[in-house]
């Protein structure tokens, strides 16, 4: 088992939607977690992080960390063609800017026009 | 200094020779990062270095495998005697100590035929 899951899709919504992405974890000693965009052909891009359980808004965006479910998920509000890539969860022992990531295998997302 | 930046783009390479990337970071950032993504899958860490120091290797790091970062500047990955199975996209990324999450490249995408 992988220390951390995500659904691959694909997901395909309409522009406007509301989008939900999410990922679980099996190791406890996660404490600071991130999420990723990724476009074809480029590295990922650093979307949103979060320490610990909670709820964390940055504009469209809105990250949640449940630790006791092992759970965490990213809502995007309106979605739009743009926002069409794939989204990478990943978490970290200890502090956060410090040694290895460990990711999740990316959703693949796509906003119909 | 716009980003991570990442040389070759593309490498194709028969089997059994060695290859080299070059990695350029952030240039007030003092961690780099080297990670391994292969389709369909998020990076997987191979190894970090914290100015000139490699702090960190993965076990998928084999020994045809080495990283360097002298002067704890630009960072090189040499894989030596390529086999089919390292084709794979190497994405380098770099962070500073006081700040959450890594900036990445845009990855060397490297064919072994």
């Amino acid at each position: 088992q992988k220390e951390v899951e995500q659904d691959p899709g694909p997901l395909s919504v309409p522009e406007g939607a509301i989008v939900s992405l999410n990922c679980t974890y099996s190791n406890s000693a996660f404490q600071y977690f991130m999420w990723y965009r990724q476009y074809s052909r480029k590295g990922p891009e650093l979307l949103m992080y979060t320490y610990s359980s909670g709820n964390k808004e940055d504009g469209r965006f809105t990250a949640q960390v449940d630790k006791s479910s092992k759970y965490i998920s990213l809502f995007i509000r309106d979605s739009q063609p743009s926002d069409s890539a794939t989204y990478l969860c990943a978490m970290t022992h200890g502090s956060g800017n410090t040694g290895k990531l460990i990711f999740g295998q990316g959703t693949t997302l796509q906003v119909k026009p | 200094d716009t980003g991570v930046s990442q040389d070759p783009r593309h490498k194709i390479t028969k089997r059994g020779q060695n290859v080299t990337f070059r990695c350029d970071p952030i240039s007030e950032h003092n961690r780099l990062y080297w990670y391994r993504q292969t389709l369909g899958q998020g990076p997987e860490f191979l190894t970090y270095f914290q100015n000139e120091a490699q702090l960190e290797k993965s076990r998928l790091l084999s020994d045809r495998f080495s990283a360097e970062r002298p002067k704890g500047s630009f960072s090189t990955l040499e894989i030596q005697r390529t086999e089919q199975g390292d084709s794979a996209m190497y994405l380098c990324a770099s962070s500073r100590t006081d700040l959450y999450g890594y900036t990445f490249g845009s990855g060397t995408r490297l064919t072994v035929v």
